[in-house]
This record gives structure tokens, sequence and C-alpha cells, in this order.
């Protein structure tokens, strides 16, 4: 699975947009980008995840670049309880394959 | 529907001793994954289980092995503490056949002293 390279931390006001860059540049054709976070004590949650076109649902929006070695996930009106470790895993795909974790993004969300 | 639930939530064990914990897949699911993390890190994959049987496996020595039963739970076995292997341990589960997530247990925190 490839690398993926996360900002260690971020800070985001509560009430705008939380965006939360990953760098995946030796991604290869057929794996896809998941989005997981991990609340503290609790473990990893599921968000989203994208192979080539921008995702949305109702947690939040992927965007996948072009030549699909970054993306970016957007939490469009953050809040308090969105104050979480952010992890971007590049995949094969399929809910059965090992998940590779990094250390991921730790988000802050201020009052 | 309860989703992935795990035991014990805690446990301080010590070096040397043997330690098991315990997973229920959520309802529907057939495939369990077991997870460490350390402090401070992300999760590390340790093995998977499917259909009762190890099908996928990390970079753990043979003192981590593990079970699978009919009814799809699963147990962790860690022979031989260390004081390293104080982590939380996260146990997944999968198998909604076109569902592309797994899903995670609030995990065991194991202390070893």
């Amino acid at each position: 699975d490839a690398k993926t390279t996360q900002p260690p931390s971020m800070d985001c006001a509560e009430g705008r947009a939380a965006n939360l860059p990953c760098n995946h540049s030796t991604i290869s054709g057929n794996e896809y980008v998941y989005w997981y976070r991990q609340i503290h004590s609790q473990g990893p949650q599921y968000i989203i995840h994208g192979l080539k076109n921008n995702e949305t649902n109702e947690m939040a929006s992927l965007i996948i670049t072009e030549d699909r070695k970054s993306s970016t996930l957007i939490l469009p009106h953050a809040t308090l309880r969105d104050t979480a470790v952010y992890y971007c895993i590049v995949h094969y795909g399929g809910a059965t394959n090992k998940l590779i974790f990094g250390t991921g993004t730790l988000l802050a969300v201020q009052p | 529907d309860a989703g992935v639930t795990q035991s014990p939530t805690h446990l301080i064990k010590t070096r040397g001793q043997q330690v098991t914990l315990r997973c229920s897949p959520k309802s529907g699911h057939d495939t369990v994954s077991w997870y460490q993390q350390a402090l401070g890190q992300g999760p590390q994959f340790i093995f998977q289980y499917y259909e009762e049987e190890e099908r996928q496996r990390g970079n753990f020595p043979d003192r981590f092995s593990g079970h699978q039963f009919p009814n799809y739970s699963s147990e962790l076995n860690v022979n031989a503490l260390l004081l390293g292997d104080s982590a939380l341990y996260l146990c997944a589960s999968s198998g909604d056949r076109g569902l592309p997530e797994q899903y995670f247990g609030p995990g065991t925190r194991l202390t070893v002293t």
C-alpha cells in the first residue's frame, strides 16, 4: 500500500470549514483513498473514500486531484465533536483488506 | 443492532503472563481484524480472521495468536507478555458485501507491568 503524508496537527474555528490535506504521490491506479477518524479513547470511524472523482456524504467531502497524488478532506461546518485524529489511508479497496495507518492529523476545533 | 463489542475494557498484566482479548463483530459481518495501537501512534495491523482461519498477518511475532469461532466472534491471545505489548487493542469487523468500511470496536487497553 502507498505511503501517505499528513500534517501532524491543525486548528479550526467552530462553524468554519476544516480542510485536511493528504499527500499520496506513489498511489497506484487501483488504490482508493480512505479517510477514518479517531476520537479520543474510541475506535477509528470510517468517514469517506474515493478513487478518482470527488465524493460527498453526510459527514464530509473528499477532493482528489486529477493526478491523484493528493487529496483533501473537507468538514464543511466543524463542531467541537469533530476534534479527533484524522487518518488518510491508501488502500486497494474492499472492507476485508488490512488498513495501514500513519500517524494522522490531530484536528483541534476551537470554540 | 449492537456494533463491534470488545472485552474486557481494561486489563493489567505482569510481564511473562498470557492474556486473551475478545471481540464480537457487528451483526452480519464475517471477517475480524485485530490492530495494536501504541500511545501516540496509529493502529498497526496484527492479523485477520475469516471462516475461522487466519487470512492475513502483519509483522507481529508468533506470541500473538488468534482464533475465530463459528459465530464469527474472535479472540486475540498474547503469550509471554512484554512491557512493549502495552497498548490499545482494537478489533474491526467487515463483510457486508458492497460496503467498503471496517467497523471498529472501542478497544481493550492492556497495561503490562
